[in-house]
């Protein structure tokens, strides 16, 4: 059964501080990884997307590497700001279902 | 921009109750998702429709919970009894049949079981 963990489960930080956000999941036997945002009491918004055969996406300031074959990755955010604040969430597919598994998330404060 | 909508937003119910969360999803997705997630943990898929046919539900408690899709379109997820345990944020999505990769996600209705 794939399980993915997310670390750390809260992070604060001053606003303009660079961070990264880790990733890790059991089964490499995926079809993508994607990372997504969530506002307290909201849905989720797509941010990244990463395709099981590259190593990297970027979106402005964010950037997202996999690395497959160890079942990881991570979320870099560059320059953070107070609007980055929400819960950030990866997901696996896999399987033929095309299953999603999410992890936990980690909830990002960015201070002024 | 199309998206997926959900009603109602919140509900607020005591428990061994009846609830009942619609999902209207982005017209011309085939596949339809219902998620739930518990406060302070990822999504978790409970049941995934491909057109009006169940492909998964091996996560829906189905002593409680019911989901149906009659004509391929909106989807109604069901609880009865409703219990405590039971709260939590159910989230809809929806995919293209041919990318199935890329997953919609309704605003979610909070449910709270008193």
């Amino acid at each position: 059964k794939q399980e993915v963990t997310q670390i750390p489960a809260a992070l604060s930080v001053p606003e303009g501080e660079n961070l990264v956000l880790n990733c890790s999941f059991t089964d490499s036997a995926i079809y993508n990884l994607q990372w997504f945002r969530q506002d307290p009491g909201k849905g989720l918004t797509s941010l990244l997307l990463i395709q099981s055969s590259q190593r990297e996406q970027t979106s402005g300031r964010l950037n997202a590497s996999l690395d497959k074959s160890s079942g990881r990755s991570t979320l870099y955010i560059a320059a953070s700001q107070p609007g980055d604040s929400a819960t950030y969430l990866c997901a696996v597919l896999a399987g033929t279902a095309s299953k999603l598994t999410f992890g936990t998330g980690t909830r990002l404060q960015v201070t002024l | 921009e199309a998206e997926v909508a959900q009603s109602p937003r919140y509900k607020i119910t005591e428990k061994s109750q009846a609830v009942a969360f619609w999902c209207d999803p982005i017209s011309g997705h085939a596949t339809l998702y219902w998620y739930r997630q518990i406060l302070g943990q990822g999504p978790e898929l409970l049941v995934q429709f491909q057109d009006e046919s169940v492909v998964d539900d091996s996560q829906l408690p189905k002593d409680r919970f019911s989901a149906e899709r009659l004509k391929g379109v909106d989807s109604t997820l069901k609880i009865q009894p409703a219990e405590l345990g039971d709260s939590a944020m159910y989230l809809c999505a929806s995919s293209q049949l041919w990318d199935k990769e890329t997953q919609y996600f309704g605003p979610g209705t909070r449910l709270l079981v008193l």
